[in-house]
């Protein structure tokens, strides 16, 4: 079963403006992560952001976290064309086994 | 230093078949973790190995199946194989085990087609 969930699922925007996607996840957890994935291609490592932090900057990418909610989000200020792609969040857990489990992602589109 | 590299990258077989995947970590890594992707189920975790051990096992029937030799390489098998279980496959390596490590790294992918 799925632990993250990305909304929205689908998300267009003009190149220039702003993307933030959202995850919801179910149980508590040590840390979460976020990647990319262009199309057909293997998952890219972006950012992790620990349950003890609440936000986290790299570059362009914003990332915050709200433990109380359960939900994290995930910001690209001034988008471009190359940031279309697909966009995932994984979080381990700390009942039960250990392993990263991932949402099932927001397809972003940035149109020139 | 050289990625996560995944054999073949793209394969076709019939039902009833079987396939073999393999994954070549980087150069140190100790975990190997296979994904299954496809659109309708998104990531699907399969299993993970670390120095040899299956380490975590996902929701997949006993036709899935995998190892990981002194090496760090890995392979995964799909007996029996069926319509549904057309998919990339995705393999990812770490140091440390996945969950305590902070990165995974992703290979390409092996993209299964079942016909």
């Amino acid at each position: 079963s799925q632990q993250g969930e990305e909304d929205p699922q689908a998300l267009s925007i003009q190149e220039g403006e702003n993307a933030t996607m959202n995850c919801s996840y179910k149980t508590s957890i040590n840390n979460l992560q976020w990647y990319r994935q262009n199309s057909g291609r293997g998952l890219v490592h972006l950012i992790l952001i620990r349950s003890n932090e609440r936000e986290k900057h790299s570059g362009r990418l914003r990332v915050t976290l709200d433990t109380s909610k359960k939900s994290s989000s995930l910001l690209i200020t001034a988008s471009r064309a190359a940031d279309t792609a697909s966009y995932f969040c994984a979080t381990d857990k700390i009942q039960g086994a250990q392993k990263l489990v991932f949402g099932q992602g927001t397809r972003l589109t940035i149109n020139p | 230093k050289a990625g996560v590299t995944q054999t073949p990258r793209y394969l076709i077989k019939t039902r009833g078949q079987q396939v073999t995947l393999s994954c070549s970590p980087i150069s140190g890594h100790r975990s190997v973790s296979w994904y299954q992707q496809t659109p309708g189920q998104g990531l699907q975790f399969l299993f993970e190995y670390f120095s040899e051990t299956q380490r975590n096992k996902g929701n997949f029937p006993g036709r899935f199946s995998g190892r990981q030799f002194s090496n760090s390489r890995s392979e995964m098998n799909v007996s029996t194989l069926e319509l549904g279980d057309s998919a990339l496959y995705l393999c990812a390596s770490s140091f440390r085990p996945a969950a305590d490590t902070g990165e995974l790294f992703f290979g390409e992918g092996s993209r299964l087609t079942v016909l």
